[in-house]
């Protein structure tokens, strides 16, 4: 079975400083990869996804991922976050035949000024 | 602009009653998903639809929980009896198959059972 591992439980980062947001799947094939975003008081929003093909994916909002599989990692990057973006991430996997998606654990972005 | 409309958004309870949870998927959607987060067990997928018929819902307790989907434009999540261990908050997502994983969801019901 797939699994999904947020290493971070709670990033801060200053207002124009760069962003990542660790992310480590566990799965025998190629996954399909997501980061999904939380806003306060919100249902999820889908920032990004990978399924196959150029391993660096870019999404809404001005973020971006990058597949490595020898990493079995799928990172998520903003090069200048702004205070909007303080929210809590979640890694996905879904994987073939499967039509469900594995949720990470979170991790809670804190922007200060 | 489509969305996911989730209703009540804010339910008090006391231990014993019953719970009912009302979702609307966007129009056209044909998968539904119902998901539970908490604090201590993050996001948990309780069950999902396909066409209005249950594909999954190995998530959920059986003995108290019950999910369905009585039309098109409509899936409840029924609590009965509720207990406090249910306080969480209940998300709704939807989507198509075929862009599977791509999910939209509501902005959650969120319930405390006393």
């Amino acid at each position: 079975a797939q699994s999904v591992t947020q290493p971070d439980i709670h990033i801060t980062v200053s207002e124009g400083a760069s962003l990542e947001l660790r992310c480590n799947y566990s799965y025998g094939a190629t996954p399909y990869l997501f980061w999904y975003v939380q806003s306060p008081g919100q249902g999820l929003q889908l920032l990004l996804k990978y399924f196959s093909g150029d391993t660096l994916v870019q999404g809404i909002k001005g973020f971006e991922a990058e597949f490595k599989r020898s990493q079995s990692s799928f990172n998520l990057r903003k090069p200048s976050v702004h205070w909007s973006d303080a929210a809590e991430y979640f890694c996905a996997v879904g994987t073939d035949g499967n039509e469900k998606l594995t949720f990470g654990t979170g991790t809670r972005l804190t922007i200060i000024p | 602009d489509a969305r996911v409309t989730q209703t009540p958004r804010h339910k008090v309870t006391e231990m014993g009653q019953e719970v009912t949870m009302r979702c609307q998927p966007i129009l056209g959607h044909n998968t539904v998903f119902w998901y539970r987060q908490t604090m201590m067990q993050g996001l948990e997928l309780l069950a999902y639809f396909r066409n209005r018929a249950p594909l999954d819902d190995s998530g959920m307790p059986k003995d108290r929980f019950s999910a369905e989907m009585p039309d098109a434009t409509l899936a409840t999540l029924k609590i009965q009896p509720s207990e406090p261990r249910d306080s969480a908050v209940y998300f709704c997502a939807s989507g198509l198959s075929g862009t599977l994983w791509e999910l939209f969801f509501g902005e959650g019901s969120r319930l405390t059972v006393l």
